[in-house]
């Protein structure tokens, strides 16, 4: 079964950090482009991050420049987001996504999501 | 003025046929742009539909019903997805996307209410 499970959320203090993860199955990871994108609950869609296949193509929302870094471990089949001075305006339900790109960049849809895990910035 | 602008709620009877429609900002040209479109229903994660750009290029999300589809009207600068058949399964929100400038661009979600 395809899948994306993503963990590490939790509710955290303004100004400190956090690491999502998500742990992917069911298809070869290293083949496409991985995303994170984020939700206020009752809200809407945003992108966050994106990264290809090999790490070697990165972009970032203007929102979190500077403050998150994505990565990914290929051989762990595994996804990640550090992110960094959080702010009450990070508090959203994050997803992870995969790329349908072909050969591994980004660019296309998104056609895998987890069932995201929710990240509260409060004092 | 939002890259991409969708009405925030549309109503229609089961059976039925819906238009949602997701009009780009003026200077951004939709024949020159894949729309992606995705479902969420409450609870859950979104799922991809389709994606559109022409007839001649275009893409069915894997499993997706044929009763989802996607089109553009040039003349409303929009991308247009058509759901013939509603269902009451159709009640969701609905949201599109383009990359612009090199990042995903999303448009604010439109409720479709099937009733």
């Amino acid at each position: 079964e395809v899948q994306l499970v993503e963990s590490g959320g939790g509710l955290v203090q303004p100004g400190r950090s956090l690491r999502l993860s998500c742990a992917a199955s069911g298809f070869t990871f290293d083949d496409y482009a991985m995303h994170w994108v984020r939700q206020v609950p009752g809200k809407g869609l945003e992108w966050v991050a994106g990264i290809n296949w090999n790490s070697g193509k990165i972009a970032y929302a203007d929102s979190v420049k500077g403050r998150v870094t994505i990565s990914r471990d290929n051989a762990k089949k595994s996804l990640y987001l550090q992110m960094n001075s959080l702010r009450p305006e990070d508090t959203a339900l994050y997803y992870c996504a995969k790329d349908t790109g072909a050969y591994g960049d980004y660019g296309s849809g998104f056609d895998i999501w987890g069932q995201g895990t929710m990240v509260a910035v409060s004092s | 003025q939002a890259v991409l602008t969708q009405p925030s709620s549309l109503s229609a009877s089961p059976g039925a046929s819906a238009s949602l429609t997701c009009t780009l900002r003026s200077g951004i040209n939709v024949g020159s742009y894949r729309i992606y479109w995705y479902k969420q229903k409450p609870g859950s994660p979104p799922q991809y539909l389709l994606r559109y750009k022409s007839d001649s290029d275009n893409q069915q999300g894997s499993g997706v019903p044929s009763r989802f589809s996607g089109s553009t009207d040039a003349s409303a600068n929009a991308g247009i997805l058509l759901i013939s058949g509603l269902q009451s399964e159709d009640d969701a929100d609905y949201y599109c996307m383009i990359w612009h400038s090199s990042a995903p661009v999303f448009g604010g979600g439109t409720k479709l209410t099937v009733l």
